[in-house]
């Protein structure tokens, strides 16, 4: 089954303490990115990726590191929480960035409570 | 002005009611629309893509754009229960990442 997955689905922390939420996905896409989605705000980008080594910021990089060594992978790294990235994280891929393949697959979302 | 704006609702309608939902944007280079479903607990899915100006229709679901007003809705047809949702609408200029809205609410009552 085609799919982004996520990992953890739930996850409480405290301040300072180094993080990792797992990203992979098995449709060979080319694309990836991380966005958060808070209420009143609603999605943001993070970073996003076009292909493996290459990675960009988005709207809200501040905070967060990513990497993609990977074709599969995309791991979104929280070096030092904070309150304010309490947030729900999303995931998703698409074939390409570009105007044939806009279709983003998400994942089912990481909710992050730092304390 | 934010480059798209989006009225979050929420919106409460009967069964069987037409839907609209609806955003305005400001980049006019942005020529790639969507509208995407995202249910209580789950990520974002795509539900309508559309190019340029013109409707498009996929049963009960028509996506309409038009540029000259930078103007989008989706209408919902005979709307049920599990069209509960929240909708947000996406954009881009093509080879840019996607500008989404912050999406709206709907509950359809049975």
């Amino acid at each position: 089954e085609a799919q982004v997955t996520q990992n953890p689905r739930y996850l409480i922390t405290v301040t300072g303490k180094k993080l990792t939420v797992t990203c992979s996905q098995n449709m060979n896409h080319e694309y990836m990115s991380w966005y958060r989605q808070d209420p009143g705000l609603g999605l943001r980008q993070i970073y996003y990726s076009m292909n493996v080594e290459v990675t960009d910021k988005g709207d809200v990089p501040e905070g967060y590191k990513v990497s993609r060594k990977e074709k599969r992978n995309f791991p979104l790294i929280l070096e030092s929480p904070s309150p304010n990235q309490t947030s729900l994280y999303f995931c998703a891929s698409s074939l390409s960035q570009g105007p044939l393949n806009e279709k983003l697959f998400f994942g089912s979302g990481t909710q992050l409570s730092v304390l | 002005q934010k480059e798209v704006e989006q009225d979050p609702g929420p919106l409460s309608v009967p069964e069987g009611a037409i839907v609209s939902l609806n955003c305005t944007y400001s980049n006019s280079a942005f020529q790639y629309f969507m509208w995407y479903r995202q249910y209580s607990r789950k990520g974002p899915e795509l539900l309508m893509y559309t190019y340029s100006s013109g409707n498009k229709e996929d049963g009960r679901f028509t996506a309409q754009v038009d540029k000259s007003s930078k103007y989008i809705s989706l209408f919902i047809r005979d709307s049920q229960p599990s069209d509960s949702a929240t909708y947000l609408c996406a954009m881009s200029a093509g080879n840019t990442p996607l500008v989404f809205g912050k999406g709206t609410r709907l509950s359809v009552i049975a």
